[in-house]
């Protein structure tokens, strides 16, 4: 069983097109994450929730929107694609926010290219 | 500024011992961690330090010292299959994880 799935795996789209790239985890962790790694291999937080809860929001265009319907998803939506949005998505979640402990899984990675 | 630093490449002997060092300056300290990443997937956790000292773990070991800003990971007895980036970031005041580029570390035969 996956712990943390993300679709879709890769995404190859137009400039201006809008997509979304959803995000799942099946271990009962209260706290998910997105996160961008551009070509230089940075991992760049943008996104966190607890359970439900929007916590960080980092400085990305508003163009990006997440949505976490429940406390197992937390999907990205992204209008307005432009070229500088080409990068690999993960999708990430921990137990919670604030605990000592707090190992975060990481998805596979969403690869998504605009042409 | 919060800052993590960490050489950008680093080769190694298969069956040695190398250390990947880290430094950070953040707003806050609340945990040091260290990830591994292999070519084209995901990061996948390795240690936790929040205390000075060493935590051992099989082959791999890291070290912290919160006075210095600093740690290090150890690797031992190195395989082909370390081949990969390891990631260092440090969980800040706000328990934000703040990351380093990341090192890349070659394994020669």
């Amino acid at each position: 069983d996956t712990a943390v799935s993300q679709t879709p795996k890769y995404l190859v789209t137009q400039m201006g097109n809008d997509k979304s790239i959803k995000c799942e985890q099946n271990l009962g962790h209260d706290t998910m994450y997105w996160y961008k790694q551009d070509s230089k291999k940075f991992l760049k937080i943008m996104f966190s929730y607890n359970n439900k809860e929007l916590i960080i929001n980092e400085t990305v265009p508003n163009r990006f929107s997440p949505k976490s319907p429940d406390k197992a998803h937390l999907n990205l939506h992204i209008n307005s694609l432009e070229l500088g949005d080409s990068a690999v998505y993960f999708c990430a979640s921990s137990q919670g926010f604030r605990e000592a402990y707090n190992e975060q899984f990481f998805g596979p990675g969403t690869r998504l290219t605009v042409l | 500024g919060q800052n993590i630093d960490q050489p950008t490449e680093m080769t190694a002997t298969e069956g040695a011992i190398v250390q990947i060092n880290c430094t950070y300056q953040t707003s806050g300290f609340n945990g040091l961690f260290w990830y591994q990443q292999h070519a084209g997937e995901a990061p996948t956790f390795l240690s936790y330090n929040v205390l000075d000292g060493l935590e051992e773990k099989g082959r791999f070991s890291s070290f912290l010292s919160r006075s210095k800003g600093y740690s290090y990971l150890l690797l031992k007895e190195l395989q082909m299959k370390d081949s990969a980036s390891y990631l260092c970031a440090v969980r800040d005041s706000n328990y934000q994880l703040i990351w380093g580029a990341g090192t890349k570390l070659i394994i020669k035969p």
